[in-house]
C-alpha cells in the first residue's frame, strides 16, 4: 500500500457525461501527479501540480481539466466522454516538485458506454 | 519529446532461466525507475537509478543504468512463477519531474 489514495475504483458512465476522479497524497507530500493507462496510449504522464499550483502539463485534452485543493487532495474532471477515454487513471504523488520518487495510487478504471 | 523503447514486449520464459530486458532512452535523464504491474492492479517501484554505473539488486532482479549510451537493463535470473507481470521502465528528464514510461514488457514464467 503506497499510502495513496483513489476513489471511486471503478466507473461506468456513457458517452457525453462528466466524471471526476479524485486524488489523496500520501500524508506530508505536496505533488501530485495524473496519469493515464490505455491499451491505444500506454502509460502517458496528464498533468502535475504542486502545493496547489499548476507544476507541469502534458497530454492531457482540452476537455479534462485538474485542480489540486489547500488540503492537497486533487481531482481530475472529464467530460464530454467519448469511448477512448475508457482507461486507468492513477494519480501518484511525492514529497516535492522534481527528482522525489512517486509513489502511485491504486487508480480508478473508467469504462464509457 | 523524450522518448523510451523497452523490448521485448513480450517474454515467454520457462522458470530456471535468465534474461534481460532492455530499456532505451533518447535525451538527458538523472534517474530511470522500473516498476511492477500486475494485471488490473498499480505500479510497484522496483529500483530508482540514479547514476551511470547504477547497479541494483532485489532478489532475482537486478537492474542497471548506462547514462551514456542511455541504456538501462532488468536482468531476472532463474526466474520463478511469480514474477510473471508487466515491467515498464520510465524516465525522468533533467529538467522538471513528470516520468516517460516504456510500451512496458508482459514477462510470463512457464513451470
Amino acid at each position: 500500500d503506497s499510502g495513496v489514495t483513489q476513489t471511486p475504483k471503478h466507473l461506468i458512465t456513457a458517452t457525453g457525461q462528466r466524471v471526476t476522479l479524485r486524488c489523496s497524497p500520501r500524508s506530508g507530500d505536496l505533488s501530485v501527479y495524473w496519469y493515464q493507462q490505455s491499451l491505444d496510449q500506454g502509460l502517458q504522464f496528464l498533468i502535475q501540480y504542486y502545493n496547489g499550483e499548476e507544476r507541469a502539463k502534458g497530454n492531457i485534452l482540452e476537455r479534462f481539466s485538474a485542480q489540486q485543493f489547500p488540503d492537497l487532495h486533487s481531482e481530475l474532471n472529464l467530460s464530454s466522454l467519448e469511448l477512448g477515454d475508457s482507461a486507468l487513471y492513477f494519480c501518484a504523488s511525492s514529497v516535492g516538485g522534481a527528482g522525489y520518487e512517486q509513489y502511485f495510487g491504486p487508480g480508478t478504471r473508467l469504462t464509457v458506454t | 519529446e523524450l522518448k523510451v523503447e523497452q523490448n521485448p514486449l513480450f517474454l515467454s520464459m520457462q522458470e530456471g532461466k535468465n534474461y534481460t530486458i532492455y530499456c532505451n532512452y533518447s535525451t538527458t535523464s538523472d534517474r530511470l525507475y522500473w516498476y511492477r504491474q500486475d494485471p488490473g492492479k498499480s505500479l510497484e517501484s522496483l529500483f530508482v537509478l540514479l547514476s551511470n554505473g547504477a547497479v541494483k539488486q532485489e532478489g532475482r532482479l537486478m537492474a542497471s543504468l548506462d547514462t551514456k549510451a542511455r541504456l538501462s537493463t532488468l536482468h531476472i535470473t532463474a526466474a520463478v512463477h511469480d514474477l510473471s507481470a508487466t515491467y515498464f521502465c520510465a524516465v525522468k528528464e533533467t529538467s522538471g519531474s513528470r516520468l516517460t514510461f516504456g510500451e512496458g514488457t508482459q514477462l510470463t514464467v512457464n513451470p
